[in-house]
Formats: structure tokens, sequence, C-alpha cells
């Protein structure tokens, strides 16, 4: 069964660029027919879809972060990562890293990340 | 992008009521590509439901989803303690994907 795994800073500071990498176990990236996305959550709210790449480096993101998202993979690591720059205290939230085909079955636990000086 | 609108807020049901949870759309959603979660607190969304209607592996039978179009229901056919919890909708039809705002289970 197919795990994923959040890692990266828990805090950042205004302005600077929010890293994560997302680890995948129990299953390839390589050649798979899954999407990998990154979802967040601000603490007692709803769910937003940032974006997904596909396993032949073709991403999309949400309109709304577009400008400043950045979604990749590394085969080598069986891992996908995602950057996020500019980020004021409006990004803070749980970031989970999820993999589906549309519909999303396995999510990562989630890690939280902060946004404060 | 599609807006999904979830209702009510909050349903404030019994053990072994009948919970119904509604999912409207801003436009018609590409093939009934709807999927619904569970989210407990300080844990990941579950995924229940896929393709509107098709029940993800393991979910028990008291799950079900239906709907077309830009309508669509979750129903709990008898909550069961452990199925209180945040329910959302999301829709997989057309990019952005989008999330309801959610709607809470709570014990009556």
């Amino acid at each position: 069964q197919v795990q994923l795994q959040e890692s990266g800073p828990g805090l950042v500071k205004p302005s600077q660029t929010l890293s994560l990498t997302c680890t995948v176990s129990g299953g390839s990236i390589v050649g798979s027919t899954f999407y990998w996305s990154w979802i967040r959550q601000p603490a007692g709210k709803g769910l937003e879809w940032i974006g997904r790449i596909y396993p032949t480096g073709s991403t999309n993101y949400t309109p709304s972060l577009k400008s400043r998202v950045a979604i990749s993979v590394d085969m080598s690591k069986n891992q996908f990562s995602l950057k996020l720059s500019s980020v004021t205290a409006a990004d803070t939230a749980v970031y989970f890293c999820v993999r589906g085909r549309g519909w999303f079955d396995s999510w990562g636990q989630g890690t939280l990340v902060t946004v404060s000086s | 992008e599609s807006v999904l609108t979830q209702s009510p807020g909050t349903l404030s049901l019994s053990p072994g009521e009948r919970a119904t949870l509604s999912c409207r759309a801003s436009q018609s959603v590409n093939s009934n590509y709807l999927a619904w979660y569970q989210q407990k607190p300080g844990q990941a969304p579950r995924l229940l439901i896929y393709g509107a209607s098709s029940r993800a592996t393991g979910i028990p039978d008291r799950f079900s989803g239906s709907g077309s179009g830009t309508d669509f229901t979750l129903t709990i056919s008898r909550l069961e303690p452990e199925d209180f919890a945040v329910y959302y909708c999301q829709q997989y039809g057309s990019t952005p994907w989008t999330f309801g705002q959610g709607t809470k289970v709570e014990v009556k």
C-alpha cells in the first residue's frame, strides 16, 4: 500500500520561499498513471488544491497561486516537491501531499507550515 | 472555476439517524467527476466516494453518493458513532480542482 510523507521546515519567514518534499513509499511515481498533488488547509478551514504533477513532468496549478508555485518530481528519489514563493501569513496551513486520478485516494499525514517572523 | 457549495453547514443528528448532505456546483461537473471525503480532527481526509456514486475501497455500504450535473448528495443511511466528522465534496471534472467548504455532522 502506497504511503506518502511530507517533510520540510515548519516555520518560514514572510517573503521567503516555502519548500516541502513528499516521499512516496510502497509504490513508484515512475510509470504510474496517477497525478501527484499538493493540498493545503488553514487551521479550522477547508481544503484548497494547490496543483499537480504527472510523471511525464506536466504540471497544473490553481490560478490564485500560479504565479508563486512550482511542483517538481525527482524520479530517482521517488519524491515530489512544492515550492511556494513570497509567502505571507495567509499561507500558514497544514500542507498535504496526495496521490490521485482526480479523486485523491492516498494522503500524507500533513505538515503544518507557519509563516511568521 | 467551478465553485462548490455544501449545505447545510452543520447537521445535528443522533446515532442511527439518516444523514443527507448536499453539494451544488456553479457549473455542470464534467462526467460526474465528483468525490466525497470524510475528515476527523487532526487527520487527513479519507476518500469515501468517487465518480459521484462509486464507493472507495473499504468504505461501508451505509455511505452512498448520488446526483449528476450540478447537484450531488452524500447519504449516510444510519449514523454510527465514528461517522461524526466533517465531509467535503470535490470536483475533478475541470481544473482547477475544487472543494466545497464542508459540512460538519455533529452529535445532537
